[in-house]
């Protein structure tokens, strides 16, 4: 069963950047069988596609955030990571990871970023 | 990238059965067959309770089914359950190589 772990700060300063780390076991980055995503859900609100990146290397954002938004991947350490530059409080959120195969999903817990002086 | 058109809210009484829907466009619902939908309940991830209009994944009960008519998917709950009470959500792919969520709808077994 693949697990999804999100870590990092859960406070970031207006204008500052946003970063994230999601930890994979169970299943690798690098499979052909998922592609890995993030999603946000601020609070008492829906949730909101991020972006995405296949193991082909391709990667996808979401039109309204692409300017700040950046996900990679390290293969070594089997993570993938968000990046959402010159954050306001509109990005206060719950910010899941997943990985998709073609008949399951998997996602993390989430993660409360608030941003805030 | 638009959000994806749900009810705010659907109820229903033990046993019935609802239908939530999920209004897109010709370039998301409309064009794509990857229609997936969520059930989230508070405090939690959302899980995906059905995938490409109509599928299940592994150990979701076949009390819930999906369909698509047009630019217009559903989500069938039958024989509601009190454990049914949560948040759904739809979510399409889209021509931009992403997915795209509607606003989410709240069932309340009454």
């Amino acid at each position: 069963q693949v697990q999804l772990q999100e870590s990092g700060p859960g406070l970031v300063k207006p204008s500052e950047t946003l970063s994230l780390t999601c930890s994979v076991s169970g299943g690798s980055v690098s499979s052909g069988n998922y592609f890995w995503s993030w999603i946000r859900q601020p609070p008492g609100k829906g949730l909101e596609y991020i972006g995405n990146f296949y193991y082909s290397g391709s990667t996808n954002y979401n039109p309204s955030l692409k300017s700040r938004v950046t996900i990679s991947v390290d293969t070594s350490k089997n993570q993938f990571s968000l990046r959402l530059t010159s954050v306001t409080a509109a990005d206060t959120a719950v910010y899941y990871c997943a990985g998709t195969g073609d008949d399951a999903e998997y996602w993390g817990q989430g993660a409360l970023v608030t941003v805030s002086s | 990238q638009s959000v994806l058109t749900q009810p705010a809210s659907v109820s229903g009484s033990p046993g019935q059965s609802i239908t939530i829907s999920c209004t897109g466009t010709r370039s998301d619902v409309g064009f794509y067959n990857y229609i997936s939908w969520y059930q989230q309940h508070p405090g939690k991830a959302p899980k995906l309770i059905i995938y490409d209009v109509g599928s299940r994944p592994s150990g979701v009960s076949n009390r819930f089914s999906g369909s698509k008519s047009g630019n217009t998917a559903s989500l069938t709950i039958s024989g509601l359950q009190a454990e049914d009470e949560a948040d759904y959500y739809c979510s399409s792919f889209t021509g931009s190589t992403t997915w795209v969520f509607g606003g989410g709808t709240k069932l309340t077994v009454l």
